[in-house]
């Protein structure tokens, strides 16, 4: 049962601290997502790969935030410094894009749920 | 900015009633899909429908497409206390794996 798998589930910090979060997209999927939840702004996407390749982070405060892919199987997000207005709940998604098709499903992990003191 | 907004914001029913959920996007897409959420988890995909389809079934789920009134709907029938969850539209663009996702319609049914 291929699913994405996201770590940490939870995650509490004090403000200042650096956050990391990581996902492992489903094997084969060759683009890889990241989506900031809230009440007030939904979800938000804040970076896509594409084989491995950052394609859009204009979702992403660049000062503090980073999005890599070391490598296939593995998707980090940091947060450096975290502030309170960071607190939310981060999502991954994978998908398989084909040139030429018609849409694309996206399959979420379980979210890492984020509070900044 | 939003592209989906779904509507209403919520809806109570009781089991076995109908559901229907709308969402209204603001330009062309390429495809359409509805998502599930249940409290705390992730969004789960429900079904996808192409901009050259009016209608598709999935189990109990019925989505139509009106792309001239850049609206759709999600009917799901004989609803289930195990249906309660936020539902999303997200639409996508041709050639783009993105989607915006609209703020959902939270959906309560009481047994």
């Amino acid at each position: 049962d291929a699913r994405v798998t996201q770590t940490p589930r939870h995650k509490v910090t004090e403000m200042g601290q650096e956050v990391t979060m990581r996902c492992q997209p489903i094997l084969g999927h060759n683009t890889v997502f990241w989506y900031r939840q809230t009440m007030m702004q939904g979800l938000e996407l804040l970076a896509y790969f594409r084989n491995r390749a950052p394609l859009d982070d204009s979702g992403m405060p660049k000062d503090r935030f980073s999005a890599e892919m070391p490598d296939a199987t593995l998707a980090t997000l940091k947060i450096q410094p975290s502030e309170p207005r960071d607190s939310a709940v981060y999502f991954c998604a994978s998908g398989l894009f084909i040139q030429g098709g018609r849409g694309e499903t996206q399959y979420f992990g379980p979210g890492t749920r984020l509070l900044v003191l | 900015s939003q592209q989906g907004e779904e509507d209403p914001q919520a809806l109570s029913i009781q089991e076995g009633e109908n559901a229907t959920m709308n969402c209204s996007y603001k330009t062309s897409i390429n495809n359409l899909q509805w998502y599930r959420q249940n409290s705390g988890r992730g969004l789960v995909h429900l079904i996808l429908i192409r901009s050259n389809e009016r209608e598709k079934h999935s189990g109990r789920l019925r989505v139509t497409l009106d792309t001239s009134k850049k609206s759709s709907s999600l009917l799901i029938t004989a609803s289930r206390a195990a249906d309660t969850a936020s539902y999303f539209c997200a639409t996508g663009k041709s050639g783009y794996s993105t989607l915006t996702f609209g703020k959902g319609t939270m959906l309560l049914v009481s047994p």
